[in-house]
C-alpha cells in the first residue's frame, strides 16, 4: 500500500544545530508540503513543492529550507535550530486540487 | 485573507447523541472546504470535502457536513457519536494563490465523547 513516512518520529536537539527531518511518500504525488502544528495555531505551511526541483516558501518559512531531488522525498532542514522551532512537524502529499495525505509527524524539541 | 474559524476549542457529547463541530469560512469566490481528523500521535486523516453540488456531504466513519452559503458555514455532524470519535478535528479551505492551491487550516476542535 502507498504511504507517507517521516523520520525520526522524535528528535531532541540543541540551539544552533542543523537538523534535517525526512519525508518519504510512495503515492507518486507531485505536490508535497511541510507544516508545523502548534497549540492555538492549527497547522501552518512552512514550504511546499509542485515537483522535482521546485520549492516554494509558505507562511512560516524563516529558518527552514527544503530540496526536492526526486518525486518521493522532501527533506526539511532547520539551518540553525531555535527554541521557537520546538513543534510537531507534519509532511503531506497530494495531487493538484485534491485532498492531502499526511505523515505521522515528527516531534522536535530544541533545548 | 481567506480563512476558516473553529469557534469551539472543545466539544463534549455523550455516546449515542448527535454531534456538531462548527466551522465558518471567509473566502472570495467559491469555497472548497475540507474536514480532517487527528487521532493522538497520528497525522491528519481526510474525512470529507465540499467542492460543489449537494450541500450535504457524506464522508468517512459516518460523518457528514452541511455547507451553508448564506451563513458561510461548513459544520461537521454525526447522528450518533461513538467514544472512538474522540479526536481533534480540523476544518480547512483551499485557497488559490498564483496558481498554487494550498490548504488553510482552522485551529482545531477537540471532540470528547463520554461513555
Amino acid at each position: 500500500d502507498a504511504e507517507i513516512t517521516q523520520s525520526p518520529r522524535h528528535k531532541i536537539t540543541e540551539t544552533g544545530r542543523q537538523v534535517t527531518l525526512a519525508c518519504h511518500q510512495t503515492w507518486n504525488h507531485n505536490n508535497m508540503f511541510w507544516y508545523r502544528q502548534d497549540l492555538g495555531h492549527g497547522l501552518r505551511l512552512i514550504h511546499y513543492s509542485y515537483g522535482v526541483q521546485d520549492t516554494n516558501k509558505g507562511e512560516v518559512s524563516d529558518g527552514y529550507s527544503v530540496s526536492r531531488s526526486n518525486t518521493e522525498d522532501l527533506p526539511l532542514t532547520l539551518e540553525s535550530a531555535a527554541s521557537s522551532q520546538t513543534s510537531v512537524y507534519f509532511c503531506a502529499s497530494g495531487t493538484r486540487g485534491d485532498e492531502q495525505f499526511f505523515g505521522p509527524g515528527t516531534r522536535l524539541t530544541v533545548l | 485573507a481567506q480563512s476558516v474559524a473553529q469557534p469551539e476549542d472543545q466539544v463534549n457529547v455523550a455516546e449515542g447523541n448527535p454531534l456538531t463541530v462548527k466551522c465558518t469560512y471567509s473566502v472570495s469566490g467559491n469555497p472548497y472546504l475540507f474536514w480532517y481528523v487527528q487521532y493522538p500521535n497520528r497525522g491528519l486523516q481526510f474525512l470529507l470535502k465540499y467542492i460543489t453540488g449537494d450541500n450535504l456531504v457524506k464522508g468517512s466513519y459516518g460523518f457528514e457536513a452541511e455547507f451553508n452559503k448564506s451563513q458561510t458555514s461548513f459544520h461537521l455532524k454525526k447522528p450518533s457519536a461513538l467514544v472512538s470519535d474522540s479526536a481533534l478535528y480540523f476544518c480547512a479551505v483551499r485557497v488559490l494563490n498564483t496558481g498554487f492551491q494550498k490548504l488553510v487550516f482552522g485551529t482545531g476542535t477537540r471532540l470528547l465523547v463520554s461513555p
